[in-house]
């Protein structure tokens, strides 16, 4: 497609279960990352793929928390055993690859997100 | 740890005025300074900069850099209704991974 998209747009579940959000980068790019806005907060990293490289897991809160990219273009963002301070919007977004020893400047571009709501 | 605090928290304004958003930081190693406009969902990407004292500029919008004082501004001349959304700062460092540390973002109401 054009542009990064998300699904779904919202997702509201009780606390204590599981959530799948699902990425679907830009054509091409082969770096993804997710980010996490709370309400009132800024964005923050959770997780980034690039290729088929080991992921930087360094951004996620909890080990409720994980992702995986299948194929270096779909990537799907779990989150297990749901608490009340999950709820976010989570934004996914991809770039164009950083080319070997020269880290090239190419923007991130975003998807409009999911809206998560623990109730 | 990174840091990037963008000033003010929230503005409001008249269609035509010209407004002036600060963006400061702190990373460990530098490599671009990101603004985004954020309306009701995606952020979209406005100006990447990576050199001091290059003014980028689109349209009614403009934005530099000043790596010595580590901080940046972004100006929308002429302000329109449709600029109103929040504006988000973002500092990428000079790794491979590239993730974004991101401000608070300056919430801008510009009234008819």
């Amino acid at each position: 497609g054009a542009g990064v998209s998300q699904s779904p747009s919202n997702k509201v579940t009780e606390k204590g279960k599981d959530v799948e959000l699902r990425c679907d980068p830009i054509s091409g790019h082969t770096a993804l990352y997710w980010y996490r806005q709370s309400l009132g907060q800024g964005l923050e990293f959770l997780i980034y793929f690039q290729g088929n490289s080991a992921p930087d897991k360094s951004g996620l809160p909890s080990d409720r928390f994980s992702a995986e990219r299948t194929g270096g273009s779909v990537s799907t963002l779990t989150i297990q055993r749901t608490q009340q301070e999950d709820s976010a919007v989570y934004l996914c977004a991809s770039s164009l690859k950083h080319g070997g020893a020269i880290y090239s400047n190419q923007p991130q571009h975003f998807g409009d997100g999911t809206r998560l709501s623990i109730l | 740890e990174d840091k990037v605090v963008q000033s003010p928290l929230s503005l409001v304004v008249h269609e035509g005025d010209t407004v002036t958003l600060n963006c400061s930081y702190e990373v460990t190693n530098f490599r671009s300074l990101l603004w985004y406009k954020q309306e009701k969902k995606a952020p979209t990407f406005l100006f990447m900069l990576t050199s001091s004292g290059i003014e980028k500029k689109s349209g009614r919008l403009s934005s530099i850099l000043d790596k010595k004082e580590l901080f940046s501004i972004l100006n929308i001349t002429a302000t329109q209704t449709g600029d109103s959304a929040v504006y988000l700062c973002a500092v990428g460092p000079n790794n491979a991974g590239n993730m974004l540390t991101f401000g608070g973002g300056t919430r801008l109401m510009v009234k008819p």
